[in-house]
């Protein structure tokens, strides 16, 4: 069965704090994807790591994959407001297909 | 460049009708999906297509119907719409594996 687990589904933090998203997988997967959404939107494409050790950044957000461990994290830097968003990751076997997690909330606060 | 379309993007049925969600995308993408996302799931797999004509099933497909006569649109039916069926519907495409692009979501209330 493939699954996908997130934790925490829910995160509140003060601006300006760290914090880590973490995404385990259940099966052998070439690549993985860290998307986000805002309410009532769409999904926005955060990173697709592609191998094992690959780490991407962008702003305050950086996501690492541990093929071995069949885990990914993506870390908070230094959180601010507009990066309150459900957080999905999701990963692909072999085909085109995604199979996502079931969601980060996060809220930052002031 | 418009990118993907779904329609209605809001949409009350009631039990037992039949509803089509359209979904037009203008990359001639080669795969498309649709997704339905319910609080607590994530996003799960109804249906996807790797090119005209070819179409398969995903991780929760019973109670609907896809089609695929063209390129650039990706029907979904649901035959007989049921209360479960309530949900927010995504439509999705991509050419490689590397980007999925999603729509805008179709919010559907079956009553």
């Amino acid at each position: 069965e493939l699954k996908v687990e997130q934790n925490p589904l829910f995160l509140s933090m003060q601006e300006g704090k760290n914090y880590t998203i973490y995404c385990n997988y259940s099966t052998t997967s070439d690549r993985l994807y860290w998307y986000r959404q805002d309410p009532g939107k769409s999904l926005e494409s955060l990173f697709v790591l592609l191998s094992n050790g690959a780490v991407k950044q962008e702003g305050r957000l950086m996501a690492s994959l541990d093929t071995k461990a069949r885990l990914s994290t993506l870390h908070i830097t230094a959180a601010v407001h507009d990066l309150s968003a459900t957080y999905f990751c999701a990963f692909s076997d072999s085909g085109y297909a995604l199979n996502f997690g079931k969601g980060t909330s996060l809220l930052v606060t002031p | 460049d418009a990118g993907i379309t779904q329609s209605p993007r809001y949409k009350i049925t009631e039990t037992g009708r039949q509803v089509t969600l359209m979904c037009h995308q203008t990359w001639s993408h080669s795969y498309m999906f649709w997704y339905r996302q319910d609080l607590g799931h994530g996003l799960r797999l109804i249906y996807y297509s790797a090119a005209a004509d070819i179409t398969d099933k995903g991780e929760v497909p019973d109670g609907y119907v896809v089609s695929r006569s063209k390129t650039e649109n990706f029907p979904l039916t649901l035959e007989s719409a049921t209360r479960s069926q309530t949900s927010v519907y995504f439509c999705a495409s991509s050419v490689g594996r590397n980007t999925i692009y999603f729509g805008e979501g179709s919010w559907l209330t079956v009553v």
